[in-house]
């Protein structure tokens, strides 16, 4: 069965910082990976996904996110974080192989901005 | 094109009874999905529907049950509630396997 690692349970940036939050999967075959974002009081929002092809991977607002394959790693970065982009994060991975459709998430990061 | 609709929004039950939460996909979409998301457990999987047949189960008690009409809405039911199963209960609509999952706000259960 496959696993996701969030690395941080909290993070405080000020606006303006650079983020990057860390994810790690466990599986021994090939994955479909995405990151999601919860803002408060909303529904889980699809930010960016992999499939294949180039490993880096732009999603909305400005968000972007690295897959190393020989790490199991599937980072997600912004350049400048805004306040509005307080929310909580979840990574999530999904193996590609027939008969698997389990989207298996990790704990979650919740990043918080300060204005 | 509207969204994943889940219905009932809030519902508070008392130990023993049983619950029923329902799930409207986005059209065209014929695999749902229900989650189970606690603070201290996170997003958990409960089971997966594709064409009114469960493809997929998560790791949970058999008081999880589940279902999935032929116009792919679904329902989820709890039997014999426990404390432990106040939860926010979430319902996701694919197009199929290799593409993202779509989420709804969420039934909030809460077991008095």
């Amino acid at each position: 069965a496959q696993s996701v690692s969030q690395h941080n349970h909290h993070v405080i940036l000020s606006e303006a910082a650079s983020l990057e939050l860390g994810c790690n999967y466990s599986y021994g075959g090939t994955v479909n990976l995405f990151w999601y974002v919860q803002y408060p009081g909303q529904h889980l929002q699809l930010l960016l996904k992999y499939f294949s092809g180039d490993p880096l991977v732009k999603g909305i607002k400005g968000f972007e996110a690295e897959f190393i394959k020989s790490k199991f790693s599937f980072n997600l970065r912004k350049p400048s974080v805004q306040w509005s982009d307080t929310a909580e994060y979840f990574c999530a991975v999904i193996p590609t192989g027939a008969g698997s459709y389990q989207l298996t998430f990790g704990k979650g990061t919740k990043l918080s901005v300060i204005p | 094109k509207a969204g994943v609709t889940q219905t009932p929004r809030y519902l508070i039950k008392t130990r023993g009874q049983q619950v029923t939460l329902s799930c409207s996909p986005i059209s065209g979409h014929r695999s749902v999905s229900w989650y189970q998301q606690t603070p201290g457990q996170g997003l958990q999987f409960l089971f997966e529907y594709f064409s009114e047949t469960q493809r997929n189960k998560g790791n949970f008690p058999g008081r999880f049950s589940g279902r999935q009409f032929s116009n792919s809405r679904s329902e989820m039911n709890v039997s014999t509630l426990e404390l432990g199963d106040s939860a926010l209960y979430l319902c996701a609509s694919s197009a199929g396997q290799n593409q993202p999952q779509h989420f709804g706000d969420g039934t909030r259960l809460s077991i008095l």
